[in-house]
């Protein structure tokens, strides 16, 4: 079965710094997806970014990308210029999409806190 | 454009009483998946509906029940609460064709049982 781990429980960071999040995971596929969401205060989950594993090339979404490495089974999450409003809960979650389904599996997330 | 929403926001139950929650998936997505989030903890897959049917599950007992409408909205059932079913009920869609299996998620239930 494959697991997702996130070794940090909490972690803080000045405001416009650039901070990293860890995530490990352990599978004996080849395909599938790796995901960091962020869940903020107000609860509602919103994707960060999205990584298929197929792809060599790091995944990028302005301020966030992530360092995938496939051999490692690693996949963190790496924020630049930090933001209040990056304040939240981030999950990091793996995904093996099968024939007519898919199930997401999720890391027990890291609290993140930007201070100003 | 409609994104996930799901009802009610907050609802207080007994033990041993039944619940329903609903879900209404992003406006074109046709999957929905249920979990349940514990306080401080990441999402627990429940099951997925689609095309009317559970199409895999989680580690949750047979209490927890769901259901697909035509429409591709979505009900969870859960019976007999126990206190441990305390916990925000999330509530995730996408689009299966085309392999989109990107998630978007709704705002979440938070269940109480007293």
């Amino acid at each position: 079965a494959q697991t997702v781990t996130q070794s940090q429980p909490e972690m803080s960071v000045q405001e416009a710094e650039t901070v990293t999040l860890s995530c490990t995971y352990d599978t004996s596929e080849s395909n599938y997806y790796l995901f960091w969401y962020k869940q903020p205060p107000s609860r509602q989950m919103i994707l960060v970014i999205r990584q298929e594993a197929y792809k060599q090339q790091n995944a990028t979404e302005n301020r966030f990308s992530v360092n995938f490495q496939k051999a490692a089974k690693s996949f963190s999450l790496k924020i630049s210029d930090s933001q209040l409003g990056d304040t939240a809960m981030y999950f990091c979650a793996f995904m093996k999409p099968q024939p007519g389904t898919y199930k997401y599996i999720f890391g027990t997330g890291t609290r993140l806190k930007v201070l100003a | 454009d409609a994104g996930v929403t799901q009802s009610p926001t907050h609802l207080i139950k007994t033990r041993g009483q039944q619940v329903t929650l609903r879900c209404s998936p992003k406006s074109g997505h046709d999957t929905v998946s249920w979990y349940q989030q514990a306080l401080g903890q990441g999402p627990q897959f429940i099951f997925q509906y689609y095309e009317e049917e559970e199409r895999q599950r989680g580690n949750f007992p047979d209490r927890f029940s769901g259901h697909q409408f035509p429409n591709y909205s979505s009900e969870l059932n859960v019976n007999a609460l126990l206190l441990g079913d305390s916990a925000l009920y999330l509530c995730a869609s996408s689009l299966l064709a085309g392999s989109q299996e990107t998630q978007y998620f709704g705002p979440g239930t938070r269940l109480l049982v007293l």
